[in-house]
């Protein structure tokens, strides 16, 4: 059965502090690596990743995929209150053919909190 | 990336309803996906809703409780039946354009359910 364990389960830091959020996967037919932010009910799309070593940068957050580990990180530079949210990682697999996507399979989400 | 409308939004129901979750996208889609993620929980999906045809559905979810339609490319409904207190929850409405997108999935506002 396919599984995705991020940590920590939470986390608390102050503001301007640096965060690095970790998810290790086992899936079958792997493709890709997805994270997301999750503030009320819907997961906001942040990054996807699918192959090693190269660092997906967006404004203070940026990511990295080691297909080799089967792990990624998510870093937080300069933290703010905003970015208190749950953060949620989610491994995709190619359908039994290889030829299209198949379901994704997603942790359990970190939760981050950022005091002022 | 695509403008998902989820409604309700959210709703309170007496046990043993059933209720309707709609799902509509602004653009013709390949795939979607219906996930539900309960209480301090992360999203499990529930099914693949395909068009014209039946939902494939993953293990521990079924048809008669989650019966799902797909008339079109930008339309899905999941309807959750004979509800229990069990049954209170996010769901969430997921989309992949399989040909324009590298596998990003995007989510749709979500429903909150509360079932009393």
């Amino acid at each position: 059965e396919d599984k995705v364990v991020q940590s920590p389960l939470s986390l608390v830091v102050h503001e301007g502090d640096t965060v690095t959020l970790n998810c290790s996967y086992e899936v079958t037919n792997f493709r890709s690596l997805l994270w997301y932010k999750q503030e009320k009910k819907a997961p906001t799309f942040l990054f996807m990743l699918t192959s090693s070593g190269i660092e997906k940068k967006s404004g203070r957050l940026s990511s990295i995929l080691d297909k080799k580990e089967l792990f990624s990180i998510l870093n937080i530079t300069a933290t703010q209150t905003g970015d208190s949210a749950v953060y949620l990682c989610a491994a995709r697999a190619s359908n039994a053919g290889g030829t299209s996507y198949g379901k994704l399979t997603f942790g359990q989400g970190t939760i981050l909190t950022v005091h002022p | 990336s695509a403008v998902i409308s989820q409604k309700p939004s959210r709703d309170i129901c007496q046990r043993g309803t059933s209720l309707t979750i709609q799902c509509q996208v602004d653009s013709q889609v390949t795939m979607m996906f219906w996930y539900r993620q309960q209480p301090g929980q992360s999203l499990t999906l529930i099914a693949t809703a395909n068009q014209g045809s039946e939902a494939t559905y993953e293990s521990g979810f079924v048809i008669d409780k989650f019966p799902i339609s797909r008339p079109n490319l930008t339309f899905s409904t999941l309807t959750v039946s004979n509800m229990s207190p069990e049954d209170s929850s996010i769901y969430l409405c997921s989309v992949l354009h399989q040909v324009i997108s590298s596998g990003e999935a995007f989510f749709g506002q979500g429903t909150r359910l509360t079932v009393v």
